[in-house]
């Protein structure tokens, strides 16, 4: 059982290039989510999906897209990258019955755009 | 939308003393606080949490408390040790169907001398 595993842990970008954050979880969660934790900050919500082909808006969506086909899998888009997306990025699942309230983290993606 | 405010931003402590950290949070429907911990480098992994519906929860050398009427929790660490030193983020969300969308405190970097 891997739980939740995010690729690339690593990546540099130049503005206004597009990449894809990869995310997958083994667990059959039906809820994934989205964060990103810029250096001595919170977590912030960026999407999130309580199943596949739902996806919802977080608190900072803006230059990101998602998309859920498959319960395991929960990419996130750049496009046009930019330096305030300079980050890193959390992948997170939950389960949809019983305890749900646990989120389980990757182990990010640390991105720098220059 | 929820905001969570987490003080102090650092706190450092000496090893076998008590640590607290206190958050605040806005919105009056919140029903579940969880604490996430995350050392250097690695992913943030829960070590407790607490529902509205009780007052005081307790894990070994750690407690959450609640006062839903000011809407304020705490996390105490009792006999602080060295692998106590991490990153603490306190967090608050309404369990619900859609999922477990937490609003994250900004953290409280902890760092327990031997």
């Amino acid at each position: 059982n891997a739980g939740v595993t995010q690729t690339p842990k690593f990546r540099i970008l130049k503005i206004g290039q597009s990449m894809t954050l990869q995310c997958t979880q083994d667990m059959n969660h039906n809820y994934m989510y989205w964060y990103r934790q810029d250096p001595g900050m919170g977590l912030k919500l960026i999407y999130y999906s309580v199943g596949a082909g739902i996806t919802d808006k977080g608190e900072v969506p803006n230059g990101y897209n998602v998309s859920r086909s498959t319960t395991e899998d929960f990419p996130l888009r750049l496009e046009l990258a930019a330096p305030s997306q300079t980050s890193v990025y959390f992948c997170a699942s939950s389960y949809s019955q019983g305890a749900r309230e646990k989120l389980f983290f990757g182990s990010g993606t640390q991105l720098s755009v220059l | 939308g929820e905001n969570v405010e987490q003080h102090p931003s650092t706190l450092s402590v000496q090893e076998g003393d008590s640590a607290v950290i206190k958050c605040t949070y806005s919105d009056s429907a919140s029903n579940y606080f969880p604490w996430y911990k995350q050392e250097l480098g690695k992913r943030p992994q829960l070590i407790i949490d607490i529902r509205s519906n009780v007052g005081e929860k307790k894990d070994q050398r750690i407690a959450v408390t609640l006062n839903k009427t000011a809407k304020h929790f705490s996390l105490h660490i009792t006999e602080t040790q060295p692998e106590d030193s991490a990153v603490y983020f306190c967090a608050a969300s309404m369990i619900k169907a859609a999922g477990n969308k937490l609003t994250f405190g900004g953290g409280t970097r902890v760092l327990v001398k031997p």
